[in-house]
């Protein structure tokens, strides 16, 4: 497994407040995504980076925003949050080839309220 | 547009049936597939991918899937079931290219009885 971490893992926080979750991996991926999972919609994808400080969005990127400043590390911000981002919150990465795994972490359980 | 589905939400199986888990997928060009297992609480494990070649691909934990283009399937199998295989499974596009996106189907929660 892709030394993958996610911090925090559990966090409540109230409506309005700003969010920082942050992703750290060990293997030097490219590329590195973050994604929602919700009951009955599978996993989305809010934003990717293919390098350093390269980001784009993904189909739910609303509401959110990343930074990737340094190779190991990708910051998924909740500027604001709202009820509707409660969820788990999935980092994932990818070497290089498209033949290569994407490698999930441990996930982070996020609850607004 | 990219898609993937996964037509059963739920499915229950005795210890030592054996399994198949559905996914269809919509994708215009020669697809990269993948199936991941999530355990509850758990982030989620490759099973098994393909890409090219064989379309019977032989993946960890006794799992296979098989391509079929002409369906635009690739359908999980499982001879024999085990109680630790209780968990959701998720079938997957790969977008390759630029990005490596991924696309997910919805999940399939699988139970397994005594």
């Amino acid at each position: 497994d892709a030394g993958i971490t996610q911090s925090p893992r559990h966090k409540v926080t109230e409506t309005g407040t700003p969010v920082t979750l942050r992703c750290h991996q060990t293997e030097n991926h490219r590329y590195m995504y973050w994604y929602r999972q919700d009951p009955g919609h599978g996993l989305r994808l809010i934003h990717y980076s293919y390098g350093v400080k390269d980001t784009d969005k993904g189909e739910v990127s609303d509401g959110y925003s990343v930074s990737r400043s340094k190779t190991e590390d990708f910051l998924l911000t909740l500027e604001s949050a709202t009820s509707s981002q409660t969820s788990v919150y999935f980092c994932a990465t990818h070497p290089t080839q498209e033949t290569d795994t994407q490698y999930f972490g441990p996930g982070t359980r996020l609850t607004v309220l | 547009a990219q898609s993937v589905t996964q037509p059963d939400i739920h499915i229950t199986v005795s210890e030592g049936a054996s399994l198949e888990l559905r996914c269809n997928y919509s994708y215009g060009a020669t697809p990269y597939l993948f199936w991941y297992v999530q355990s509850p609480g758990q982030g989620l494990q490759l099973l098994l991918k393909y890409f090219s070649g064989d379309t019977l691909v032989q993946g960890i934990k006794g799992f296979e899937a098989e391509f079929k283009r002409s369906q635009s399937s690739f359908n999980l199998r499982k001879p024999s079931v085990h109680w630790s295989d209780a968990a959701e499974y998720f079938c997957a596009v790969g977008l390759g290219g630029a990005t490596n996106k991924l696309i997910f189907g919805t999940g399939t929660l699988l139970a397994v009885q005594p």
